[in-house]
């Protein structure tokens, strides 16, 4: 079965700065990775995704990177904020077939933005 | 409007008692899912219904057994359960039909005590 890799388990950094999580997978016909963002006590958020036929996304500060060649794809955090500090947890997705769709998730990086 | 809706928030119930969990999604979509997850750890993949019909059980214990009674709610029945069963459950929906996109609730607590 697919098997999702995710570094860093922790991150911290200042307001303002950058921040990079990264994800491998080791399925190469998984074709589709989201990522959620969960903060404390609530349930994980959809804040960006991206299948397979395409290599970058972007949505205001936040950019998905995927490299199909090596297995990888990583979320990029720009001018981070505060309201940015949470746990991100990237996910794949072998979809084709069923009108449902099995995600196998990375174990999490806890994001802290230090104003 | 991607809302999934979980009651109750909380639930404390002894390991003889029996209690159930709601789900409900008003977006349309097919494909509905129950999850469990522990304290800093992702979400483990426990149920999925596609179009009313279980099409995946991760050999979840008998103590478990899902529920869909229209497309629009999924219920999770609880009985007998032991405190390692402690965690939250978090029940999320997708459209279906190609697009794969999943929604999560804010989940149910529960507490096995």
């Amino acid at each position: 079965g697919e098997n999702v890799e995710q570094h860093p388990s922790t991150l911290s950094v200042q307001e303002g700065d950058s921040a990079v999580i990264k994800c491998t997978y080791s399925d190469s016909a998984s074709n589709y990775f989201p990522w959620y963002k969960q903060e404390l006590g609530k349930g994980p958020q959809l804040i960006i995704d991206i299948r397979s036929n395409v290599g970058e996304k972007k949505d205001q500060r936040i950019a998905v990177t995927l490299n199909k060649t090596a297995k990888h794809f990583s979320l990029h955090i720009t001018e981070t904020q505060p309201e940015d500090s949470a746990v991100y947890f990237c996910a794949a997705l072998l979809a084709g077939g069923t009108s449902y769709g099995k995600l196998t998730f990375g174990q999490g990086t806890i994001l802290t933005v230090h104003p | 409007d991607t809302e999934v809706t979980q009651t109750p928030k909380h639930l404390v119930m002894g390991m003889t008692n029996k209690k159930s969990l709601k789900c409900e999604q008003h977006m349309g979509h097919r494909a509905m899912y129950w999850y469990k997850q522990k304290a800093k750890k992702p979400p483990e993949l426990m149920f999925v219904y596609s179009y009313e019909k279980l099409s995946i059980n991760e050999s979840v214990p008998s103590r478990f057994s899902p529920e869909c009674p229209n497309s629009s709610l999924l219920n999770l029945h609880l009985h007998a359960l032991q405190p390692e069963d402690s965690a939250l459950y978090l029940c999320a929906s997708s459209r279906g039909q190609g697009s794969y996109e999943q929604y999560f609730g804010p989940g149910t607590r529960l507490t096995v005590t």
